[in-house]
């Protein structure tokens, strides 16, 4: 079966500006977690969603938001980028919420370069 | 609060050569979970195992093999014979509680080279 995709692989945007990142989950699955990571920080959890809802968020800024549709797709917005936002985004899957249950499948990621 | 450690920021081997990945974990949960992720430089990734805090069993699979002692707050991964196509960054993960709302805090990661 098909895995999760990211889409775009790679971004390169303006300070000041505001981009929209997108994750498709493997079929069935229900919840959706991203994750930054760069260089200085490692990887950091941001926000996962189940069923259309936010159900858990990391320490970041209001800057970085997301939602989920119906059909479990997500999005991921990051507006007024700055500088640090450089990272690679990763979109994780699972049947259920929470790493624990069932744990996570791992997209390829997007990389945004913020210039 | 959680953490994880992973003091060995590059490792080079050459191949056939066995290693051990070294990760140390805080926690003041007696419910857990660890976990071992490798990104190759494709960027995704991969699930590797997943232990729970009651289940100090060892876990052999292949050639990888994982040692998790609460004692000492380790869950130490080994590669035997490594190959060319091991060389990846390698990730030792926790997540507290036993909910739906478990998340997971990663080490720095160790990036492997294995040299032919």
């Amino acid at each position: 079966k098909a895995g999760v995709t990211q889409t775009p692989r790679y971004l390169i945007k303006t300070r000041g500006q505001q981009v929209t990142l997108s994750c498709s989950p493997i079929s069935g699955h229900r919840s959706v977690s991203w994750y930054q990571q760069t260089p200085g920080q490692g990887l950091q959890f941001l926000f996962e969603y189940f069923s259309e809802t936010q159900r858990n968020k990391g320490n970041f800024p209001g800057r970085f938001s997301g939602r989920q549709f119906s059909n479990s797709r997500s999005e991921m917005n990051v507006s007024t980028l700055e500088l640090g936002d450089s990272a690679l985004y990763l979109c994780a899957s699972s049947p259920a919420t929470g790493v624990n249950n069932y744990g996570y499948t791992f997209g390829s990621g997007t990389r945004l370069t913020v210039v | 609060a959680q953490k994880v450690t992973q003091a060995q920021t590059e490792i080079s081997v050459v191949e056939k050569e066995d290693v051990t990945l070294d990760c140390v974990y805080e926690t003041r949960d007696t419910t857990y979970y660890l976990f071992w992720y490798k990104q190759p430089p494709s960027g995704e990734l991969v699930f590797l195992i997943r232990r729970n805090s009651f289940d100090e069993q060892n876990e052999i699979s292949g050639r990888y093999s994982w040692n998790f002692q609460k004692s000492t707050s380790s869950f130490n991964f080994t590669i035997t014979a490594s190959q060319v196509v091991d060389s990846a960054v390698y990730f030792c993960a926790l997540s507290e509680g036993d909910s739906g709302y478990s998340t997971l805090t990663f080490g720095k990661g160790t990036m492997l080279l294995v040299s032919p």
